[in-house]
């Protein structure tokens, strides 16, 4: 089944640009998923990729998949203290279940 | 519109007592599901529900029961709380096609501590 694994923990100043990492194990997924969390919310959809691009950009955010490595990377661009969260990459496993990462801790400092 | 709502918030229990956690969805979603989420290990899956009417265990399923009462409604109980469910519960639903799209809607999750 999938695995999934990503840094624990990143801390950047405001203006800078952000790199969440991800890795995987099941080149079958479809699509990959980003999901943010912000304090004391649940998850939401952040972004995706469909497994037969090499990028998509969305505003500020940018997602790279190198499908021969099995990486996947978040970028935002000129980051705010908003967007201070725990984001998470998902993979999908067998009938239609995600499984995610451990998640990545962003604190942006001002 | 709700989306997915789960009851309640927030919930105490000492060692040996037992709850149900409450989700619905008004999305009118076939599949739905129970995480946990723990420091560091990410969202961990319990329990889902392809359709109503069937349940299947998930990655960490000991411990925990489930219920689809109807298409929107997916109860977690825990019949005999032990600490090691100190967690946070999230609910979630989707569109049944399969394709993994679209993707997960979550609840805001129910906060569970277990003394």
């Amino acid at each position: 089944g999938e695995d999934v694994e990503q840094s624990l923990f990143l801390s950047v100043r405001e203006g800078d640009s952000s790199v969440i990492n991800c890795t995987y194990t099941d080149s079958s997924s479809t699509y990959l998923y980003w999901y943010k969390q912000e304090p004391g919310a649940g998850l939401q959809l952040l972004t995706y990729i469909f497994s037969n691009m090499d990028m998509k950009q969305d505003q500020r955010l940018t997602v790279l998949l190198n499908k021969k490595d099995k990486h996947l990377s978040l970028r935002i661009a000129d980051t705010q203290t908003g967007d201070s969260a725990i984001y998470f990459c998902a993979g999908e496993s067998y009938g239609n279940k995600l499984v995610f990462g451990a998640g990545t801790i962003l604190r942006v400092k001002s | 519109n709700a989306g997915v709502t789960q009851t309640p918030k927030f919930q105490v229990l000492k060692t040996g007592q037992s709850m149900t956690l409450q989700c619905a969805q008004d999305m009118n979603h076939n599949s739905m599901y129970w995480y946990r989420q723990d420091p560091g290990m990410g969202l961990r899956l319990i329990y889902y529900s392809a359709s109503e009417g069937t349940t299947d265990k998930g990655e960490v399923p000991n411990g925990y029961n489930v219920s689809r009462l109807n298409k929107r409604e997916f109860s977690l109980r825990l019949e005999s709380a032990a600490p090691s469910q100190t967690s946070v519960y999230f609910c979630a639903s989707s569109s049944p096609t399969g394709t993994g799209w679209p993707p997960l809607h979550f609840g805001n999750g129910t906060r569970l501590t277990v003394t």
